[in-house]
């Protein structure tokens, strides 16, 4: 079946725009997540869904950042007045349930480039 | 808090050489632990998993053990091929309701036949 796809691939902005990223999961599984990837760096966990609720925000690292989820299917990350150090791979991932152990299956991630 | 360290820097090793990848972990709790993997110009993908200590995770001829006295998740393979140049990242998710991978910053593999 289908996996988790993520669009943009690629996303270019300028300094102080508005971008949104967008993540569809596997269907039928009803954890996402998002992580952010730097270069040369594993990825850095930002936020949890399990649902329509963010079960787990902590890692998102202001307020410029913002998720939602509304129907419990896709995701979206909105990143505002962004900056040049947001530059990073956003990569998504979702796993069927909440039990922790299970696999997450992640997505090809969306390259988001800063000027 | 809960932390993940890999060996520093690129991997590289003649194809049928024997490969492994060093991974420490700092855990309050008892975290499952995981290795993934992700191909030149694609997405991470879950490589072996082990859950509790003294577990054994393998796949596609790698293993790594769950070895909760010294802290460790080692990747081995005992013969490497081309196809197995990639990046690796050693992971752990803390358990306890935390659901969260944290991440080693990843070893660049290369293998040249």
């Amino acid at each position: 079946g289908a996996g988790v796809s993520q669009t943009p691939s690629n996303k270019v902005t300028e300094k102080g725009k508005y971008v949104e990223l967008r993540c569809d999961p596997i269907s039928g599984h009803t954890a996402l997540y998002w992580y952010r990837q730097s270069l040369g760096q594993g990825p850095e966990f930002l936020i949890y869904f399990q649902g329509t609720g963010a079960a787990d925000d902590s890692g998102l690292p202001n307020d410029r950042f913002f998720a939602v989820r509304p129907e419990g299917s896709v995701s979206t990350l909105k990143i505002q007045r962004t900056e040049r150090g947001d530059s990073a791979v956003y990569l998504c991932a979702s796993s069927p349930g909440p039990q922790v152990q299970e696999t997450q299956y992640f997505g090809p991630g969306t390259r988001l480039l800063v000027l | 808090g809960d932390s993940v360290t890999q060996m520093e820097g690129p991997v590289t090793l003649s194809e049928e050489a024997f490969l492994t990848i060093n991974c420490t972990y700092t855990a309050t709790g008892y975290p499952s632990l995981f290795w993934y993997v992700q191909y030149p110009g694609e997405g991470l993908q879950l490589l072996l998993k082990a859950t509790k200590a003294d577990d054994k995770g393998s796949n596609k001829g790698f293993e790594a053990t769950y070895r909760k006295e010294t802290t460790s998740f080692h990747l081995e393979k005992g013969s490497v091929q081309v196809s197995d140049s990639a990046v690796y990242f050693c992971a752990l998710q803390p358990g306890s309701g935390n659901n969260r991978l944290a991440f080693g910053k990843g070893n660049q593999v290369v293998v040249i036949p």
